[in-house]
């Protein structure tokens, strides 16, 4: 138990669903961070939160909408997603946003786009 | 282009054997981490080597890193079959504040 909780830990969407990954962290962190973990492929970075304003925005498709209405909570809206879109999604915090200590992660989401 | 490379991609061992693997990275970085992932959950931190820092050691872990060689090792020493395991290094970069840039990962499997 990392003290990052994500939900649902599995999730199966069609291409027309809307659906929202959650992440919640109560360990104090400044920084929270969605990645995105294909198979046969390095974490990709996808959006980067401090003190609940978003601060990079990794190129990433706009039907990944994140949200972060307080420091602990950081959601991924997810709306007409494409089968390579399967993966497993992990959120993770940090103490600050400039990498002077570890992240810690969830257990992930893995979704499935049918 | 990605930031660290891991070598090997795969490693099997015999428990009781040490394990290494390599981590190289293009750019100047702030500090370099090392991460480990069951299969299909979350990656876990092993440890963190600041870019001023030569090794690193952590119970059976042992990191080093050469800013020289923009590289840097973990050794899983006397390995036991609960580190099978993918591990990851992840760099964060000296002027891009924040942005873990992971690996592909190196697949460690340790035989009983």
């Amino acid at each position: 138990e990392t003290g990052v909780t994500q939900t649902p830990r599995h999730l199966v969407m069609g291409m027309t669903n809307k659906k929202s990954l959650k992440c919640e962290q109560h360990l104090g962190h400044n920084a929270m961070y969605w990645y995105k973990q294909s198979a046969k492929k390095p974490l990709e970075l996808m959006f980067v939160y401090s003190l609940e304003e978003r601060v990079e925005n990794n190129s990433v498709p706009s039907r990944f909408s994140p949200e972060c209405p307080n420091s602990s909570h950081l959601f991924l809206h997810l709306h007409t997603l494409q089968p390579e879109d399967s993966a497993l999604y992990l959120c993770a915090s940090s103490q600050d946003l400039w990498g002077a200590a570890e992240a810690f992660f969830g257990q992930g989401t893995r979704l499935t786009v049918v | 282009s990605q930031q660290g490379e891991e070598d090997p991609q795969a490693l099997s061992i015999q428990e009781g054997e040490n394990a290494t693997m390599n981590c190289s990275y293009k750019t100047s970085i702030n500090n370099l981490q090392w991460y480990r992932q069951n299969s299909g959950r979350g990656l876990v931190h092993l440890i963190l080597i600041r870019s001023n820092e030569r090794e690193k050691h952590s119970g059976r872990l042992r990191v080093t890193l050469d800013t020289s060689k923009k590289s840097s090792s973990l050794l899983i020493t006397a390995s036991r079959a609960a580190d099978t395991a993918s591990y990851f290094c992840a760099s964060v970069l000296y002027n891009q504040g924040g942005k873990l840039i992971f690996g592909q990962g190196t697949e460690l499997s340790v035989k009983p």
